[in-house]
């Protein structure tokens, strides 16, 4: 199995400011890697996905970056819509998906 | 636009089985490019995804280790639906359920769309 990593668990970031959010993998995923967003009581969404491809309707303030073991999730500037707990998930080791355990990003 | 609604009781008794229905709209169960997914989310586990039923000429399955001998998840033609069942429940088995599709041919593609999840308490 492989194991996501994400740091850190708790990221504190002004409105307006950039956030960097990591991803790390226990073995090489290629770019088969997706960022979720979810927000308390709703589903995860979807929002990149080839490590570095915004999913519909996603703004262009999400990014994504990286390959093999590290990834990175950037976004540009935060807007109060933003704050959430975002998760990665590999999906090269099909289907053995695994999910990190997620990143809480909280207002500064 | 695919969207995905659940059903199902939230409350399961130890042993029992637990069964969960999601509903498909603005796609087919039997797209030869798509899957049909069960992934859970819990505290203690975080998000854990269970299995995935997807047609390829025929049906296939494909579950995860941790559930596999107690998991059964089945595509319903006649009303455009899947359904999972998980056998022999324990308190563990506690979590909050989602189905969740896949839209490429093959296995190696995200989650893109999800239901609304439900939370299934195992409990007496």
């Amino acid at each position: 199995e492989i194991v996501m990593t994400q740091s850190p668990a708790t990221l504190s970031v002004s409105p307006g400011e950039r956030a960097t959010l990591s991803c790390r993998a226990s073995q090489s995923v290629s770019s088969n890697l997706a960022w979720y967003q979810q927000k308390p009581g709703q589903a995860p969404r979807l929002l990149i996905y080839g490590a570095s491809t915004r999913a519909t309707g996603i703004p262009a303030r999400f990014s994504g970056s990286g390959s093999g073991t590290e990834f990175t999730l950037t976004i540009s500037s935060l807007q109060s819509e933003d704050f959430a707990v975002y998760y990665c998930q590999q999906y090269n080791n099909w289907p053995l998906y695994t999910f990190g355990q997620g990143t809480k990003l909280e207002i500064k | 636009q695919v969207q995905l609604q659940q059903s199902g009781p939230g409350l399961v008794k130890p042993s029992q089985t637990l069964s969960l229905t999601c509903a498909i709209s603005g796609d087919s169960v039997s797209s030869n490019s798509a899957a049909w997914n069960w992934i859970r989310q819990s505290p203690s586990r975080g998000l854990e995804w269970l299995g995935r039923t997807y047609y390829r000429s025929k049906w296939y399955n494909d579950y995860a280790v941790s559930v596999k001998s107690r998991i059964t998840i089945n595509p319903d033609t006649s009303k455009n639906q899947f359904s999972l069942q998980l056998n022999s429940v324990t308190p563990e088995d506690t979590a909050v359920y989602y189905c969740a599709s896949q839209g490429c041919s093959g296995g190696s593609c995200s989650f893109g769309y999800w239901g609304q999840g439900t939370l299934v308490t195992v409990s007496s």
